[in-house]
This record gives C-alpha cells, structure tokens and sequence, in this order.
C-alpha cells in the first residue's frame, strides 16, 4: 500500500459528460501529480501541484482541470468527455518539489467513456 | 525534448533465467533515471533510480548503470522469478528548464511474464 488513496477506482461514462477523479496523497505530502496511461499515448505526465499552487504542467488538455485543497488532497476535472479520454488516471505524491524525490503512487482511477 | 525508448516486450522467461530490459533516453540537461514496476491491478512503485553518470541502482536483486556514453539504463537480474512477472517502466526526470523533478518523461512500458 503506497498510502495514495485514489476515488473511484472505476469510472463510466458517456460522451460529452464531465467527471471529478480524487486525490489523497499520503500523510504530510505536498505535491500532488496527476498521470494519465493510455493504450495508445503510454503514461503521460497531466500536471503537478505543490501545497495548493500549480507548478507543473504537462500534456493536459484546456477540457481538463485541476486543484489542490487546503488538506491536500487533490481534483482533475475531465469535462466534455470523449471516447479517446478513455483511460486509467494515476495520481502520486511526493513530500516535496525538486531534488530526487521518490513519487508514491496510487492504484488509479479507471475511465471508461462509452 | 526529453524522450525514453524501451525495448518492446513481451518478454517471456523461464524461472531462474537472466533478465534484460533495454532503455534508451534523449534529455536536456543532467537526467535522473528510474525504473518503476507495475504489478497487476496496482499503481507504480519505484524500483531503483540513479541520479548520476555511472551510479548503479539496485534493488531486490535488480540492477541498471547509468550509462552517459552511451545515454542507457538497462535493468538486469541475475535470476528471475514468477513474482517477477509485471510491467517495467523507464523513466527520466531532468531540472533544465526549471521543471520538476516530478515531472517524468516514462517509456512505454515493458510487459514481463516469467514461467515456473
């Protein structure tokens, strides 16, 4: 258990919809990252957050989003949903930013867009 | 940009048999370099990582050299194991630019089966 608690683990949906994954990342961790792992695209990197602030970008699309709470945990915000979005959504968090931090990683959230 | 090629899997084996996974990386910069495991039906874990021109990392009987000549890490281990069997992923992570270490740049991921 890498202490990453991840919600739902599986998603369904339809088309055009929009949907919230959620983020727990382990006790006393500040940064948060989001990574998406696609048949096609492989693991690609979404974006980071690093105690509330965004400090990392990646190759997120404009219909996706994301924050980070007070408490930590963390949102991506899928919107207008498409049948490619279909795909299993990690977050992993890391106690800091910068310098080689080891990311712990949770057990995904599976979408599937019908 | 930063860019990690893995050698196509599957790759079967048997129990006990020598393992190779090849990868190859394009980075700016000073790279870090990693290699996660993925077991079925569970997120990622960190392997072992190298974080400097040849350093070897190491881990439950697994090994990769960080290898700037040549800009590879390869994983080895002597003497697979059915437990083994998971997907294998390299991954680097580079400061040019300011970017974050969290950042990875990952390969496409290596499917190992190792049979009894």
């Amino acid at each position: 258990d890498s202490g990453v608690t991840q919600t739902p683990k599986h998603l369904i949906t339809a088309t055009g919809q929009r949907v919230t994954l959620r983020c727990s990342p382990r006790s006393g961790d500040l940064s948060v990252y989001w990574y998406q792992q696609s048949l096609d695209q492989g693991l690609q990197f979404l974006i980071q957050y690093y105690n509330g602030e965004e400090r990392a970008k990646g190759n997120i699309l404009e219909r996706f989003s994301a924050q980070q709470f007070p408490d930590l945990h963390s949102e991506l915000n899928l919107s207008s949903l498409e049948l490619g979005d279909s795909a299993l959504y990690f977050c992993a968090s890391s106690s800091r930013t910068g310098g080689n931090e080891k990311l712990f990683f949770g057990s995904g959230t599976q979408l599937s867009v019908l | 940009g930063n860019s990690v090629t893995q050698m196509e899997g599957p790759v079967t084996l048997s129990e006990e048999a020598f393992l190779t996974i090849n990868c190859t990386y394009t980075a700016t910069g000073y790279p870090s370099l990693f290699w996660y495991v993925q077991y079925p039906g569970e997120g990622l874990q960190l392997l072992l990582k190298a974080t400097k021109a040849d350093d070897k990392g190491s881990n439950k009987g697994f090994e990769a050299t960080y290898r700037k000549e040549t800009t590879s890490f390869h994983l080895e281990k002597g003497s697979v194991q059915v437990s083994d069997s998971a997907v294998y992923f390299c991954a680097l992570s580079s400061r040019a630019g300011g970017t974050s270490y969290g950042k990875l740049t990952f390969g496409q991921g290596t499917i190992l089966t190792v049979h009894p």
